[in-house]
């Protein structure tokens, strides 16, 4: 079946430090791979994609390289602010469907 | 451009009484339509998700019914809540098989009393 398994929160990092939120995932066929973004009391918000192996999405300084032998897609930003604090979920889309993990909460301070 | 609305963003209601919780989506037409359901501090669960209208897809059999009255509508119902109903609920849009990405609502802050 499908799933997204994703690293454990919640982190808490200061200002202009590096992040890393793992994300592997089991998908049946060549699923699509996303990272959303949740703000306080807020609907998601798409932050990035890739739809096919290799392919790097990025946007506002987030990067996740979509990784078919290692089935990851691992959330990474050089420097972190505070306005990032926030929970990411990492997902998949499959048929209709998408399956999110548990998401991370993120927390930095300055 | 599209925009989702979801109704009420916050809902108080006592045990045992009814649920209706209202989703529409503008700017696009045939969209495939999801609740989610988020526990406190937890991620999200699918509830539902419809292809078309009439067209109610199940993941988690509860107290809980989804319906699709028109395209760009989608209602989430309950004939008698109970406490685990209380949650952050989201409704959601996409498109395409496999949809290339999805788009959520603000959500409804549902605490059953």
């Amino acid at each position: 079946g499908n799933s997204v398994t994703q690293m454990e929160g919640p982190v808490t990092l200061s200002e202009e430090a590096f992040l890393t939120i793992n994300c592997t995932y089991t998908a049946t066929g060549y699923p699509s791979l996303f990272w959303y973004v949740q703000y306080p009391g807020e609907g998601l918000q798409l932050l990035l994609k890739a739809t096919k192996a290799d392919d790097k999405g990025s946007n506002k300084g987030f990067e996740a390289t979509y990784r078919k032998e290692t089935t990851s897609f691992h959330l990474e930003k050089g420097s972190v602010q505070v306005s990032d604090s926030a929970v990411y979920f990492c997902a998949l889309a499959s048929g209709n469907q998408f399956y999110f993990g548990t998401g991370t909460s993120l927390t930095v301070i300055p | 451009s599209q925009t989702i609305h979801q109704w009420p963003a916050t809902l108080v209601q006592p045990v045992g009484s009814p649920l209706s919780l209202e989703c529409t989506v503008e700017g696009t037409s045939n969209p495939n339509l999801y609740w989610y359901r988020q526990a406190a501090g937890r991620g999200l669960q699918l509830l539902f998700y419809s292809v078309g209208i009439g067209q109610i897809s199940s993941e988690v059999p509860q107290n809980l019914s989804a319906s699709r009255p028109q395209d760009r509508q989608f209602i989430l119902s309950s004939k008698k809540l109970l406490l685990s109903d209380s949650g952050f609920y989201l409704c959601a849009w996409g498109r395409g098989d496999p949809p290339n990405e999805q788009y959520f609502g603000p959500g409804t802050r549902l605490t059953v009393t």
